[in-house]
């Protein structure tokens, strides 16, 4: 098992374009975490996935933000219409739902720069 | 809602002494999960220990342990004999273990430089 992987590790883009960005989990997870982290901040939590469903989203995804996991292994992130406001590391972390909690393992990010 | 604090923005340690780091964290809850977190620079985050709030033995990992203060809502790591490895950013993190979608709240981390 490699881990969490994410792609792509860097990502620039000019502010209105749309992007995505693709988390694959350790394979026998059943829940998928995304998070933001900028600059000198912890990860703040955005949404998660238990198998296919989004069961939680924060209010900080605005609507221009949409997350799927369409058949309970990868998730997509996308963002329409960037803002600068946008630039951060997207985080995933993946883990399996038992008793208690289960220990999250985070991939390396994706870093994306909004000019 | 609960809030986890780290106010030490930086540390440094000589290589082989050892360091403590603070947090501080709020919640009303009684039964919850907090984790110190490393972020090394350039690459992916993993847990260091995580300690149950209703247990009251402190957690150890190696040459990591933790002090946790439930009263005092205080919650520190402790790093022995300090290797230049462990420089990186470090995180203090809440779970409520009621919540069953176990989402971490983060602090805003402290970054630790080991000198050698």
């Amino acid at each position: 098992d490699t881990g969490v992987s994410q792609d792509p590790r860097h990502k620039i883009t000019k502010r209105g374009q749309n992007v995505t960005f693709r988390c694959d989990p350790i394979s026998e997870h059943n829940r998928l975490y995304w998070y933001r982290q900028t600059l000198g901040q912890g990860p703040e939590f955005l949404t998660y996935f238990q198998n296919e469903a989004q069961l939680e989203k924060s209010r900080l995804l605005s609507d221009r933000f949409s997350a799927e996991r369409p058949k309970g292994s990868f998730s997509t992130l996308e963002i329409q219409r960037t803002e600068q406001g946008d630039s951060a590391m997207y985080l995933c972390a993946s883990s399996s739902a038992g008793m208690g909690q289960e220990t999250q393992y985070f991939g390396p990010g994706t870093r994306l720069l909004v000019l | 809602a609960q809030t986890v604090t780290q106010s030490q923005p930086e540390m440094s340690v000589q290589e082989a002494e050892t360091v403590t780091l603070s947090c501080t964290y709020d919640t009303s809850e009684s039964d919850y999960y907090l984790f110190w977190y490393k972020q090394p620079p350039s690459r992916q985050m993993i847990l260091v220990i995580r300690q149950e709030a209703y247990k009251q033995q402190n957690a150890t990992e190696n040459r990591f342990s933790v002090n946790f203060q439930k009263a005092a809502k205080s919650f520190s790591l402790k790093i022995s004999d300090s290797q230049l490895g462990d420089a990186a950013m470090y995180f203090c993190a809440y779970s409520n273990l009621l919540n069953r979608d176990d989402k971490i709240i983060f602090g805003k981390g402290t970054r630790l430089h080991i000198l050698p």
